[in-house]
């Protein structure tokens, strides 16, 4: 059972269009949520790690808000490119050593 | 720097064999985490170890065991192999695994249990 949620599970888009999906957290014992890019044959690499009611972050056409009192968090993809194309995983860290992963969202950027 | 490696990369074993997967994290980071991914499933965490001392674990039958060396290199032993043990599993390694910190992915060890 997953109390990380992401949805849609998988999305497809037009190159050029921007897109955005959910992860919702456990608001109690919030410490941070980290967003990962996972590309297939590639390792998960870190996109975001993010920690304060309201933060927004941004790197390059990808960028990621934080809402803690309500437990969720919104990926923005602008004007998407067929390399954004990969599983985008989000990750609970209520500060206990351990990350607890929502199941991903799979994005296919069609050309 | 080199980055997180994982070895072997894809193993094939036998139902009731044990198996032992390595991890060695980049360097001067002492904190290393393995995680499985079945699919469907979200990455499951298995365990965390800092400075050769396990922090947490998750929940995971007492058949998964890990371990981390002095050097911070961290080995996963997993015995008595079931059928469902199949699925790829990642360690990542960070400098200090607490809030805040950011996680490098090695590759991961693909596992197939026949």
């Amino acid at each position: 059972i997953l109390n990380v949620e992401q949805s849609p599970q998988s999305l497809h888009v037009q190159e050029g269009d921007s897109t955005n999906f959910t992860c919702s957290f456990p608001s109690s014992n919030f410490y941070a949520l980290h967003w990962y890019r996972w590309e297939t044959a590639k390792s998960p690499e870190a996109l975001f790690v993010m920690t304060l009611n309201g933060d927004e972050k941004k790197k390059g056409r990808i960028s990621a808000t934080l809402n803690t009192k309500e437990g969720y968090s919104y990926l923005y993809i602008k004007g998407s490119q067929p390399e954004d194309s990969a599983t985008y995983l989000c990750a609970s860290d209520p500060n206990d050593y351990k990350l607890s992963f929502g199941a991903g969202t799979t994005v296919t950027v069609r050309a | 720097k080199a980055g997180v490696t994982q070895t072997p990369r894809y193993l094939i074993k036998t139902r009731g064999q044990q198996v032992t997967l390595s991890c060695s994290p980049i360097s001067g980071h002492r904190s290393v985490s393995w995680y499985q991914q079945t699919p469907g499933q979200g990455l499951q965490f298995l365990f965390e170890y800092f400075s050769e001392t396990q922090r947490n674990k998750g929940n995971f039958p007492g058949r998964f065991s890990g371990r981390q060396f002095s050097n911070s290199r961290s080995e996963m032993n997993v015995s008595t192999l079931e059928l469902g043990d199949s699925a790829l599993y990642l360690c990542a390694s960070s400098f200090w695994q607490g809030g805040n910190t950011e996680a490098f992915f090695g590759q991961g060890t693909r596992l197939t249990v026949v």
